[in-house]
């Protein structure tokens, strides 16, 4: 049971490539997240899918777009990276939205833009 | 709007003292939250769920809507403890349900 895996682990960008962090759960959770992490800031939610089909802004968007591909898969795409946009990135599932078990997080991805 | 308060950034502690993480938050309606552990440059894992009102590697913690605080405790501290600490509110209701949010995160080292 690989819970929630995120790809790449880590990656580099130059200030205006775009590309795209993929996340993927295998435990049939209908709802899917993107958080970002810095110090001294906690974390940060950036977008949100409630379940399948929906996806919602969250406290950070800018900059970032989300595809809720199918139930398992909930990508997240820089189209014109900043360097604002360095940060280590983390996915994560929950069965439902509401009152269900605690959230899983992926192992991160650490990006720095230069 | 929901907000979660974690007043201490570093909190140094001996082996076998107790420790307390603080953990104050500001929500409208009943909310969920929870205590998320994350050892060095690991992903988070999930420490604690008020909801549950389970023990996990001997830290606790208690709701208390009157002072809207969701502290962490543990009566001895170990150093396998040192860590950041999160501690995190759902939102349960209305629109944006599901959402979590954090507070800064409290980074406890315990000392041999």
């Amino acid at each position: 049971n690989a819970g929630v895996t995120q790809t790449p682990k880590f990656q580099v960008l130059k200030t205006g490539q775009s590309m795209t962090l993929q996340c993927a759960q295998d435990m049939n959770h209908n709802s899917m997240y993107w958080y970002r992490q810095d110090p001294g800031m906690g974390l940060r939610l950036i977008y949100y899918s409630a379940s399948e089909g929906t996806t919602d802004k969250g406290e950070v968007p800018n900059g970032y777009n989300v595809s809720r591909l199918n139930k398992r898969e909930f990508s997240l795409r820089l189209e014109s990276a900043a360097p604002s946009q360095t940060s280590v990135y983390f996915c994560a599932s929950r069965v439902r939205a509401q009152f269900g078990p605690g959230y899983t997080f992926g192992s991160g991805t650490r990006l720095t833009v230069v | 709007a929901q907000r979660v308060t974690q007043p201490e950034k570093l909190l140094s502690v001996f082996k076998g003292a107790p420790v307390e993480l603080k953990c104050n938050y500001s929500y409208s309606g009943s909310p969920e939250l929870f205590w998320y552990v994350q050892y060095s440059r690991q992903r988070l894992q999930l420490l604690l769920r008020h909801i549950s009102r389970e023990s996990i590697k001997g830290f606790t913690a208690d709701l208390n809507k009157g002072e809207t605080s969701f502290h962490l405790k543990k009566p001895f501290a170990q150093e396998e403890d040192s860590a950041m600490y999160y501690c995190a509110l759902a939102n349960a209701g209305g629109t944006s349900y599901g959402k979590l949010t954090f507070g800064q995160g409290t980074i406890l080292t315990v000392h041999p």
